[in-house]
């Protein structure tokens, strides 16, 4: 049973670029995740998804979105890249009935 | 801003030695979570606590949650150099949203 995957692993784009970040959940998880955690950091919660809406968001402005197709898996979208967006994008996902997240290895982000 | 202060922020110790983290915060949570994070991969969830004032042992390592559910620690003993890793500790609210500390980057030493 695979668990939590993501990709990429790695991606360099530049300054207002536009990127597109690509999770599967564990199988039977129905809701996911995601997290930005900066360098040093603990992660930032973003947004979850859950029967393909968004049902919580953090602190994080409009250029952040995401999506969750049918199969459960999700994407994150980062419009207008800055410098700031550098960093690690976990996803996590979970059975609605547990609080038990389980997370992938990350795609690590580097905006030049 | 982190919501959950988490402390000391680096600790390097010899093998065999005890040690505790903590996880302080000036909010309430519905349940306290802690996490292990080693370096090119994901947090790994090493215990859920919910109860004010429970406390819950794996092994050598002692969670415990604070009778106002704001607050936490972790108790290791007799560290290993396989405990070495970054420990998060993360507040749900409403089992939905959960804020992350900081972490504490543990080294234990052969």
């Amino acid at each position: 049973d695979a668990g939590v995957t993501q990709s990429p692993t790695h991606l360099i784009k530049t300054r207002g670029q536009q990127v597109t970040l690509r999770c599967s959940p564990k199988s039977g998880h129905d809701t996911v995740s995601w997290y930005q955690q900066a360098l040093g950091q603990g992660p930032q919660f973003i947004f979850q998804y859950y029967e393909e809406e968004e049902r919580q968001r953090g602190n994080f402005p409009d250029r952040f979105s995401g999506h969750q197709f049918p199969n459960y898996s999700s994407e994150l979208n980062v419009n207008a890249l800055l410098l700031g967006d550098s960093a690690l994008y976990l996803c996590a996902s979970r059975n609605s009935g547990s609080q038990t997240q389980y997370f992938g290895p990350g795609t690590r982000l580097l905006v030049l | 801003t982190q919501l959950l202060e988490q402390s000391p922020q680096f600790l390097s110790i010899q093998e065999g030695e005890n040690l505790t983290v903590y996880c302080n915060s000036s909010s309430v949570f519905s349940s306290l979570q802690w996490y292990r994070q080693e370096p090119g991969e994901g947090p790994v969830l090493l215990v859920t606590v919910v109860t004010g004032g429970e406390v819950k042992k794996l092994k050598r390592l002692t969670f415990q949650f604070g009778d106002a559910r704001k607050d936490s620690s972790l108790h290791i003993t007799a560290a290993q150099p396989g405990d070495t890793g970054l420990y998060l500790c993360a507040g749900a609210e409403n089992f939905n949203k959960f804020y992350f500390g900081s972490g504490t980057k543990l080294n234990v030493k052969p």
